[in-house]
């Protein structure tokens, strides 16, 4: 049973416009959410994190969004860059006492358009 | 700096040999793992190590064999490996182990068993 979801395996933007990536969990014991950016044969590469008490961090031209209701978070970019080419994952770090194991999203390919 | 680095970044072997992963950290974290990549899929934990010591073993076969012999390195002994064992293996540390500590990835190592 998949508890983070990436419905979307692929998203193209034009350059310069938003991309939005979407993520869903089902667990609600879930309290702190990551995503990460990975180039084909390279390791995943942080980009930006939220805990369960905000509901919006900013870096630069990353911003996450979750929404506890929905159990739903999102990645958008903005302005989107050709560099930004790559599969996004998100993953959920469980609240579980003792637990280090990242749950991580089937990951979304995002393509921007030059 | 948050820098993981992993030796070799490739690697082929037959199924009768033995060969190690390396990986290295200097970022003062003591809790390094191993993940299993496959394509198109999110990265699989393998191991976590916590202050050295090997804390999670996520049922994976004794053909591979995971060594901390220091804070900052972490090895993976490979030996009898079935082709299905081709993966990208990726190596990351976190501050401490536990909650809400944001893992860095290494550049991984991609196998290739023959």
């Amino acid at each position: 049973d998949q508890q983070v979801k990436q419905n979307s395996p692929s998203l193209s933007v034009q350059e310069g416009r938003i991309s939005i990536l979407n993520c869903d969990y089902t667990n609600s014991m879930f309290d702190y959410f990551l995503w990460y950016k990975k180039y084909p044969a390279e390791g995943p590469t942080f980009l930006i994190s939220i805990s369960s008490i905000k509901d919006k961090n900013e870096d630069g031209r990353f911003t996450v969004f979750l929404n506890k209701s929905a159990k739903h978070l999102s990645l958008h970019i903005v302005p989107s860059q050709p560099g930004d080419s790559a599969v996004y994952f998100c993953a959920a770090d469980p609240s579980t006492s003792g637990t280090y194991k990242y749950i991580f999203g089937t990951g979304t390919r995002l393509k921007v358009l030059a | 700096d948050t820098e993981v680095t992993q030796t070799p970044k490739h690697l082929v072997m037959g199924m009768t040999n033995k060969k190690s992963l390396k990986c290295e950290q200097h970022m003062g974290h003591r809790a390094m793992y191993w993940y299993k990549q496959k394509a198109k899929k999110p990265p699989e934990l393998m191991f976590v190590y916590s202050y050295e010591k090997l804390s999670i073993n996520e049922s994976v076969p004794s053909r591979f064999s995971p060594e901390c012999p220091n804070s900052s390195l972490l090895n993976l002994h490979l030996h009898a490996l079935q082709p299905e064992d081709s993966a990208l293996y990726l190596c990351a540390s976190s501050l401490a182990p536990g909650q809400k500590e944001t893992q860095y990835f290494g550049p991984g190592t991609r196998l290739l068993v023959l």
